[in-house]
């Protein structure tokens, strides 16, 4: 069975303060791992698809990084604005193929 | 253009009543999931649709819940006898690839 652990659970930064979030998972053969933000109230926005180990993507303050047991999102000098839950999800290859299996999330809270 | 929408936002129901719940892809999407959240969980999926065929249905906790696509665009979530357990919220997601596309939602609330 597939399965994704994040964390933290919660982080909680000061403006400027760079961290790392961790997405540890176990999967039938890895076909993507998906990062996601999520706002209170909202649907998952989509940030990042990595497909392989070694396998970096970047995009404004973000970084994500892929190995074969786990990712991680990189948060350099975060803004308020930065403040969501961050979820992280593994696509498995083969017949299953197409559903997302999601980790809990990290709730990030980044303070001025 | 359009992301994904969902109808209606909020739907509070009682304890045994049926409910319908409504997901509008983005268009020429041929890929349709429904996932279920619950508060402070990451999303669960339910069911997967490509085209008008349900593809992997092995989400759907019980035979009260079903899903359609009849034309292969719109899909309702249907929940018969509803329980206070299915309180969550219900996202629908769309793909073309492999990225999926997630609505903002459905709130559903079982007293």
């Amino acid at each position: 069975e597939d399965q994704v652990t994040q964390s933290p659970e919660a982080l909680r930064l000061q403006e400027g303060e760079s961290s790392s979030l961790n997405c540890s998972y176990t999967v039938s053969g890895l076909r993507g791992l998906f990062w996601y933000r999520q706002d209170p109230g909202k649907g998952p926005e989509f940030l990042f698809t990595l497909y392989s180990a070694g396998e970096e993507k970047e995009k404004e303050r973000l970084k994500a990084t892929l190995t074969k047991k786990e990712s991680f999102l990189h948060i350099t000098a975060p803004k308020p604005e930065d403040s969501a839950t961050y979820l992280c999800a593994v696509q498995p290859g083969g017949a299953a193929g197409n559903k997302l299996t999601f980790g809990g999330g990290t709730r990030v809270l980044v303070k001025p | 253009g359009a992301g994904v929408s969902q109808t209606p936002s909020n739907k509070v129901t009682e304890k045994g009543k049926y409910v319908e719940l409504r997901c509008d892809p983005i268009s020429g999407h041929t890929a349709l999931y429904w996932y279920r959240q619950s508060l402070g969980q990451g999303p669960e999926f339910l069911i997967y649709f490509q085209g008008t065929g349900a593809a992997d249905d092995s989400g759907l906790p019980n035979d009260r819940f079903f899903a359609v696509r009849p034309e292969g665009s719109v899909s309702t979530l249907k929940i018969q006898r509803t329980e206070r357990g299915d309180s969550a919220v219900y996202l629908c997601a769309s793909s073309l690839g492999r990225t999926q596309y997630f609505g903002p939602g459905t709130r559903l609330t079982v007293l």
